[in-house]
């Protein structure tokens, strides 16, 4: 069965960088898009890019842009999302989610990791 | 970027009801549309995608249909398991986008 189990709860101060480890089983790994998707406390969900775990290309958001690195490493079947510069709002929880096969139509998240709980504070 | 409305943020709702969530696109989105049930500490679960499809394992008392910038999720007789906050989220284009969220909860 497919499962996503992400590294543990973090507490770093502020500047400073995380990161994020989701490790993939039950399918093939470089078959599928992965993303990341981050939720403040009580808020919704933000997306934050995606890793094609086969050519290791990325697509992130604007928002992140140059605070955030996707990276893989297949041999392993782990995806990592390290987000550096830390400030208070980057508070979350963070999720990974295996999107569509790679080359097919554009689909969700199919399957999600169990969130890793980042706290930035001084 | 396509924003994501949906309605209503929150409702009340016993068991047995039947309910309704309604989200719009800002632009068309053909059938690129997923809902998703998230409940307190856990992981989005996905529910139906491609507006319709209904996700493998899930009860089939959840329901979706819509097209182009229109979407609705139906659950047809709310249990008690169904309390919970539902998205809806476009994967028509990079960046995912999601509504803001419906708490269903207990009347």
């Amino acid at each position: 069965q497919v499962q996503l189990v992400q590294s543990g709860a973090e507490v770093k101060k502020p500047g400073a960088s995380v990161k994020v480890s989701c490790k993939a089983s039950g399918y093939t790994f470089s078959g599928y898009y992965m993303h990341w998707v981050r939720q403040a406390p009580g808020q919704g969900l933000e997306w934050m890019g995606w890793i094609n775990p086969n050519s290791g290309g990325t697509n992130y958001a604007q928002k992140f842009q140059g605070r955030v690195t996707m990276t893989r490493d297949t041999s392993i079947s782990t995806a990592y999302m390290e987000l550096s510069r830390l400030r208070s709002d980057d508070t979350a929880v963070y999720y990974c989610a295996r999107g569509n096969a790679i080359a097919a139509a554009g689909t969700g998240g199919d399957y999600w990791g169990q969130g890793t709980l980042l706290t930035v504070s001084s | 970027d396509i924003q994501m409305t949906q309605s209503p943020s929150s409702l009340s709702a016993s068991v047995g009801d039947r309910v309704t969530i309604t989200c719009r696109a800002s632009q068309s989105i053909s059938t690129y549309l997923n809902w998703y049930q998230q409940k307190p500490g856990k992981a989005p679960k996905l529910l139906i995608y491609a507006a319709s499809s209904l996700q493998s394992g899930v009860p089939s008392r959840f329901s979706g249909s819509g097209s182009g910038t229109d979407f609705t999720l139906t659950i047809s007789s709310l249990q008690p398991e169904d309390f919970a906050t539902y998205y809806c989220q476009q994967s028509y284009s990079i960046p995912w986008t999601f509504g803001q969220g419906t708490t269903v909860e207990i009347k």
